[in-house]
């Protein structure tokens, strides 16, 4: 079983639409829980992470933790065809070695 | 604030041979950590610097090398390469101080590795 796992989509959404994209977990040490943008050949872009359980919203994109069903969201309202790209959870235990474990990453089409 | 820059940006490569791959950190960050990310897949811990020692390695074979240099960039060195190395590396640098500013992790472009 890997310790995150992530629906691999293809996602298709009209534009406008509100997307929900989620990530399960195995490992109840995680304490930072982060999403990343991917456009198409590019690096993984930061865009919200949050400590522990709880909601974080910045803009139209909110995250949420819920550590008893080690289950994290990200909703992004009023979805655009520029968020068009591959959506990465990743966690991390936030001891001495800070490193993340990665979903495998789900492919969100807007349709104009 | 200059971000995370990676050098090349693609390569090739045959079977065999050896490759080095450049990381400068972002300003202010002292942690880089390498990742490398085959297709379709998230990205995996190879592994991370801090203060120019390794600090912590994931689950790759030690023909996968690096090291950190005093300014805080960063190598990868991996030697006799394999069809399976053929992924995007990527490099992230973090803060030096505590709690989530050292473990949000930024990343470069990656380096697209190609191996004949």
């Amino acid at each position: 079983q890997k310790e995150v796992e992530q629906d691999p989509g293809p996602l298709s959404v009209p534009e406008g639409a509100i997307v929900s994209l989620n990530c399960t977990y195995s490992n109840s040490a995680f304490q930072y829980f982060m999403w990343y943008r991917q456009y198409s050949r590019k690096g993984p872009e930061l865009l919200m992470y949050t400590y522990s359980s709880g909601n974080k919203e910045d803009g139209r994109f909110t995250a949420q933790v819920d550590k008893s069903s080690k289950y994290i969201s990200l909703f992004i309202r009023d979805s655009q065809p520029s968020d068009s790209a591959t959506y990465l959870c990743a966690m991390n235990y936030g001891g001495a070695t800070n490193k993340l474990i990665f979903g495998t990453g789900t492919l969100l089409a807007v349709q104009p | 604030e200059t971000g995370v820059t990676q050098s090349p940006t693609h390569l090739i490569k045959t079977r065999g041979q050896q490759v080095t791959l450049r990381c400068s950190s972002q300003s202010g960050h002292n942690t880089v950590s390498w990742y490398q990310q085959a297709l379709g897949q998230g990205p995996q811990f190879i592994f991370q610097y801090y203060r120019e020692e390794e600090n912590g390695r994931g689950n790759f074979p030690p023909r996968f090398s690096g090291l950190q240099f005093p300014n805080y960039s960063s190598e990868l060195n991996v030697n006799a390469l394999e069809l399976d190395d053929s992924a995007l590396y990527l490099c992230a640098s973090s803060r030096p101080s505590g709690g989530a500013s050292r473990a949000t992790q930024y990343f470069g472009p990656g380096t697209r590795l190609t191996v004949l």
